[in-house]
């Protein structure tokens, strides 16, 4: 495998549901990122894991919880979602220097997340 | 606040030239990214500028003015398999990454 991977890709859960989406990168990169992506609107960044740092963005519900156990892998547990949390869950990385970052961020193809 | 404006859409004829605006007000200016999204694919890097100018790559080129707050990705002898979405974003001053919205391209025959 190469690059930034991501799965499942496609995923419907009930609302009662819990899931976990898992992304593993393939670059040597110490920094991943999720973002929400829904149609027209600009990219969301969730969460970011950088430097042995979480990052969150303070609008993201709680029933959204990161994992990142090492700097390969990163895991999104998703519990009792709403049907507005339908959306494109975009995981990313890149390679940061501490201080100061205008790193490329690499993406992986997505999870497509529908909530009935 | 901060705000990066594409436009929504836009329509072009295969061959032909097509300029992609991408206007940001942000506090302080670290660089600028262009991103190419198929649908239900990932985003893909295609240029990044930080300098004022223009950079070529290819059939691809991305110009910046910081002192107009402005870009645009220029893409010519357009292939049909452009039809994609190109996000801007920005770097501003705290090193965050600012997206816009996106400009969804459609390239007819």
């Amino acid at each position: 495998e190469t690059g930034v991977t991501q799965t499942p890709r496609h995923l419907v859960m009930g609302m009662t549901n819990k899931k976990s989406l898992k992304c593993e990168q393939h670059l040597g990169h110490n920094a991943m990122y999720w973002y929400k992506q829904s149609a027209k609107k600009p990219l969301e960044l969730m969460f970011v894991y950088s430097l042995e740092e979480r990052v969150e963005n303070n609008s993201v519900p709680s029933r959204f919880s990161p994992e990142c156990p090492n700097s390969s892998h990163l895991f999104l547990h998703l519990h009792t979602l709403q049907p507005e949390d339908s959306a494109l869950y975009l995981c990313a990385s890149s390679q940061r220097v501490k201080g100061e970052s205008t790193d490329t961020q690499y993406f992986g193809p997505g999870t497509r997340l529908t909530v009935l | 606040g901060q705000n990066i404006d594409q436009p929504t859409e836009m329509t072009a004829t295969e061959g032909a030239i097509v300029q992609i605006n991408c206007t940001y007000q942000t506090s302080g200016f670290n660089g600028l990214f262009w991103y190419q999204q198929h649908a239900g694919e990932a985003p893909t890097f295609l240029s990044y500028n930080v300098l004022d100018g223009l950079e070529e790559k290819g059939r691809f080129s991305s110009f910046l003015s910081r002192s107009k707050g402005y870009s645009y990705l220029l893409l010519k002898e357009l292939q049909m398999k452009d039809s994609a979405s190109y996000l801007c974003a920005v770097i501003d001053s705290n090193y965050q990454l600012i997206w816009g919205a996106g400009t969804k391209l459609i390239i007819k025959p």
